[in-house]
């Protein structure tokens, strides 16, 4: 299966700051079947980003996504205090889909 | 107002049985796959089962094979998973998602359920 490594593990800036959040896959994966989705505190997963770079309605044009291959980065072009979460990526190319374990966003 | 509502979850003992539920409302649930996903203490997301819009098409993780059965009530709105034998390493909060059809991503996500295996 394709393992999907996130990095850093927690993320502290400043609000204002820009955050930039990676995932490497293990093999290659179309990014058609790449997806990242936000956990805050106490609420379900919420999809962010889809097709590795595309917004999902109503995310905010702070969200960025890019990447192929086995490269692909979120970027919070400027923290906002709302954007405290687990970020978790996901792909959906390769039989069994799989997730990474999260990067942890804080507020310093 | 999309919802998904999960329930069901709790305390059993290891080998022991438990039956999960997902109310589904504010979006037409019979055009729509499901799957379950979990998250252990400490570990990532784990996918666990998918079901089509149908019923008609069902995967399991390796993990859980021969011992969960997903289902699914269009009638009702309602998606289930029947866990048996359970053990230790099934302890997660267990969240349902939908998805337009295989290899898209999840649009929507149940704020999740913990089962906890332990004697």
């Amino acid at each position: 299966e394709i393992v999907l490594t996130q990095s850093p593990g927690t993320l502290s800036l400043s609000p204002g700051e820009r955050a930039t959040l990676s995932c490497r896959a293990s093999q290659r994966v179309s990014s058609s079947y790449l997806a990242w989705y936000q956990r805050k505190p106490g609420q379900a997963p919420r999809l962010l980003i889809y097709g590795a770079s595309s917004r999902a309605t109503g995310v905010p044009d702070r969200f960025s996504g890019s990447g192929s291959g086995t490269d692909f980065t979120l970027t919070i072009s400027s923290l906002e205090p709302e954007d405290v979460a687990m970020y978790y990526c996901q792909q959906f190319d390769t039989s069994p889909q799989t997730f990474g374990q999260g990067t942890k966003v804080e507020i310093k | 107002q999309v919802q998904l509502v999960g329930s069901g979850g709790g305390l059993v003992k290891p080998g022991g049985s438990l039956r999960l539920s997902c109310a589904a409302s504010g979006f037409t649930f019979s055009d729509y796959y499901m799957s379950w996903i979990r998250q252990a203490p400490g570990k990532g997301l784990e996918w666990v089962s998918h079901i089509s819009s149908s019923g008609s098409t069902i995967y399991y993780a390796d993990s859980v094979k021969g011992r969960f059965t997903i289902s699914r009530d269009n009638a009702k709105n309602s998606l289930y998973l029947q866990m048996n034998s359970l053990r230790a390493e099934d302890t997660a909060v267990y969240y349902c998602a939908s998805r337009n059809r295989t290899g898209t991503p999840y649009n929507y996500w149940g704020q999740g359920t913990l089962v906890t295996v332990s004697s």
